[in-house]
This record gives structure tokens, C-alpha cells and sequence, in this order.
């Protein structure tokens, strides 16, 4: 496996829940992402946190909230998401969020499915 | 602006051919490009990447890809197919003077046995 853990690895949730997904890295890397994955679309960049500041936000609804309290782990909190909302959420990781030529390391995803 | 164009959504190849999965990038400065593969149920896992030299980049698996800079291409490539290798790969560019990573849609790689 890559080093990059995610947990659950399935959720299914209400309109109306609450939830957090979790990502772990096991690479000593300082950035972390997490991305969206939708059918047919390329991967949406949601937020990049380098040494455990956001570093981007690409216009992600408030009802996605992201936390990062260390190098190592990274969460994102869910709140009244709606149902287009569903996809696979990708955490990854790498050494440095500058640098062009650093590569990127994923983990498994968690598959949401939002009811 | 950043893009990264995959223009087949499905390959099928027979195993034993071989296999090339095509991928186009529009990029500002020199690109960086990547190569990435999704097995269902599963994140992505990184192949190769192209930074500088070489045009032609070996990877995991026995995957390469070659560099063409006049005709802006970064095509994925492998001698002899496995059934194995049926998947969905992605082809990601970053321009050198940004920070995010753009993907492609994604090509789906069906190997016949």
C-alpha cells in the first residue's frame, strides 16, 4: 500500500448527520489534500494543508470542513451535505505542497454516499 | 490555464498486445506530468512522472510513457499487456509555476484474455 490510510472506508449518511472522514499518513510527509472523485469528472482539489495550514481552498461549500492537527493527519468534518455530495473523497499526501515535480501519494478513499 | 485532455474513455486491448493509453496537456512554463492507476475499490496509485531529461520514462509494472513536446503529449505505453492490468488510469500535468495537480477524466483499461 501507499502509507496513506483512510477511515471508514464506506459511509452512508443523512442530509441532516453529522460525520468526519479521517486520513492518516505513514510517510513523514508535511502536505496533505484531499480531493473529490465524481464519475466521468477529473479529481477535484477540495483543500491542501502544508505543515498544518490550509494552504487552498478551492470554493468548497461550508459544509465541508477540513482539519489538520498535525503533519500526520488529516479530517474532514461533514455537516447537512446534499445528495450530489456523493462520491469518493481521496485524501493524499507528499513531501511538500511547492516543488511542481512532488508527487502525490493517495490513500484508499471513502466511498459516500449521501441519502 | 491547466489542462489535461484523455480523449478515450475506454481501451480494450488483448492480452499479450501492446497497449497505449493517450493523454494531452495544456500548461503554462514546463509541464510536470504523472501517471497515475485506480483499480476499483482502491485510491490511486502513482506510475511514473516526467520531470526533465529523458523524454522516455520508465515506471511500476512495466508501464512507460514518452514526452513529446511539439505535439504536447504524455501517452502511456506497455509492450505486452496482462489481464491484470485492466484498470482506470489517470494523466495529471502541473505547470512549473503552480502548486495544484490537474487530472484528466480518466481512460479505462480493459485487457482481453
Amino acid at each position: 500500500e501507499t502509507g496513506v490510510t483512510q477511515t471508514p472506508r464506506h459511509l452512508v449518511m443523512g442530509m441532516t448527520n453529522k460525520k468526519s472522514l479521517k486520513c492518516e499518513q505513514h510517510l513523514g510527509h508535511n502536505a496533505m489534500y484531499w480531493y473529490k472523485q465524481s464519475a466521468k469528472k477529473p479529481l477535484e482539489l477540495m483543500f491542501v494543508y502544508s505543515l498544518e495550514e490550509r494552504v487552498e481552498n478551492n470554493s468548497v461549500p461550508s459544509r465541508f470542513s477540513p482539519e489538520c492537527p498535525n503533519s500526520s493527519h488529516l479530517f474532514l468534518h461533514l455537516h447537512t451535505l446534499q445528495p450530489e455530495d456523493s462520491a469518493l473523497y481521496l485524501c493524499a499526501s507528499s513531501r511538500t505542497s511547492g516543488g511542481p515535480q512532488e508527487t502525490q501519494y493517495f490513500g484508499p478513499g471513502t466511498r459516500l454516499l449521501v441519502l | 490555464a491547466q489542462s489535461v485532455a484523455q480523449p478515450e474513455d475506454q481501451v480494450n486491448v488483448a492480452e499479450g498486445n501492446p497497449l497505449t493509453v493517450k493523454c494531452t496537456y495544456s500548461v503554462s512554463g514546463n509541464p510536470y506530468l504523472f501517471w497515475y492507476v485506480q483499480y476499483p475499490n482502491r485510491g490511486l496509485q502513482f506510475l511514473l512522472k516526467y520531470i526533465t531529461g529523458d523524454n522516455l520514462v520508465k515506471g511500476s509494472y512495466g508501464f512507460e510513457a514518452e514526452f513529446n513536446k511539439s505535439q504536447t503529449s504524455f501517452h502511456l505505453k506497455k509492450p505486452s499487456a496482462l489481464v491484470s492490468d485492466s484498470a482506470l488510469y489517470f494523466c495529471a500535468v502541473r505547470g512549473s509555476g503552480a502548486n495544484n495537480l490537474f487530472f484528466g477524466t480518466g481512460t479505462r483499461l480493459t485487457v482481453i484474455p
